[in-house]
């Protein structure tokens, strides 16, 4: 097994920026979820995708979106970046049917 | 709408002393329930989980969680701790038919020699 891995470990970006974070999940990972983790806080979900298809969502705004790709990978996009969205972003990929979520090191956003 | 507590935000702990991580959930439904932890800088990993079956259930590090369906808890145990179980630790919950986590908002452990 590879594990997850996500990239880049760590961005600065500033306030109305776009950014794009990477997700590439293990062979026969088909589904993969996003989380948000704020300093101090739990994680909280942003949404999930199965087979390349988004099949549920957390309370965040249109400007998060994703993409699934046939060879595991995913991406997380964030368009028109507000400070509060500095966080650390988790990706979590698992087997259907099986509850052993893996989830990557996360990428560490900063907004400023 | 599911969410949890954990009832401790900070928990120090002498080394091979015995600790207690409280988590309580409120979901309208049947759930499942996980406890994951997080050490610095990395991501989370599963430390056990309760699905059905027995309500206690046990991690290969000695960790144990029991699920209490009328007080809605699942608190996790370890009998004697280590400095390597510094950590942060997330309970966390989904109902069988919505794969998303729910998380608390953590308890850290620290552990003194």
């Amino acid at each position: 097994e590879t594990g997850v891995t996500q990239s880049p470990t760590h961005l600065i970006k500033t306030r109305g920026q776009q950014v794009t974070l990477r997700c590439s999940s293990q062979s026969g990972h088909n589904t993969v979820s996003w989380y948000q983790q704020a300093l101090g806080q739990g994680p909280q979900f942003i949404f999930q995708y199965y087979r390349e298809e988004e099949n549920g969502r957390g309370n965040f705004p249109p400007r998060f979106s994703g993409l699934q790709f046939p060879n595991y990978s995913s991406e997380l996009n964030v368009n028109a970046l507000e400070l509060d969205d500095s966080a650390l972003y988790l990706c979590a990929s698992r087997l259907t049917g099986n509850y052993g979520y893996t989830f990557g090191s996360g990428t560490r956003l900063t907004v400023v | 709408a599911q969410s949890v507590t954990q009832l401790d935000s900070q928990v120090p702990v002498f080394e091979e002393a015995p600790v207690e991580l409280r988590c309580n959930y409120s979901s309208s439904v049947s759930v499942y329930l996980f406890w994951y932890v997080q050490y610095p800088n990395q991501g989370l990993q599963l430390l056990l989980k309760y699905l059905s079956g027995s309500t206690l259930v046990e991690s290969i590090n000695g960790f144990e969680a029991e699920f209490n369906k009328s007080q809605t808890s699942f608190h996790l145990r370890k009998p004697s701790v280590h400095i390597s179980d510094t950590a942060e630790y997330f309970c966390a919950v989904s109902d069988p038919y919505d794969y998303k986590l729910s998380f608390g908002a953590g308890t850290t452990v620290t552990v003194r020699a």
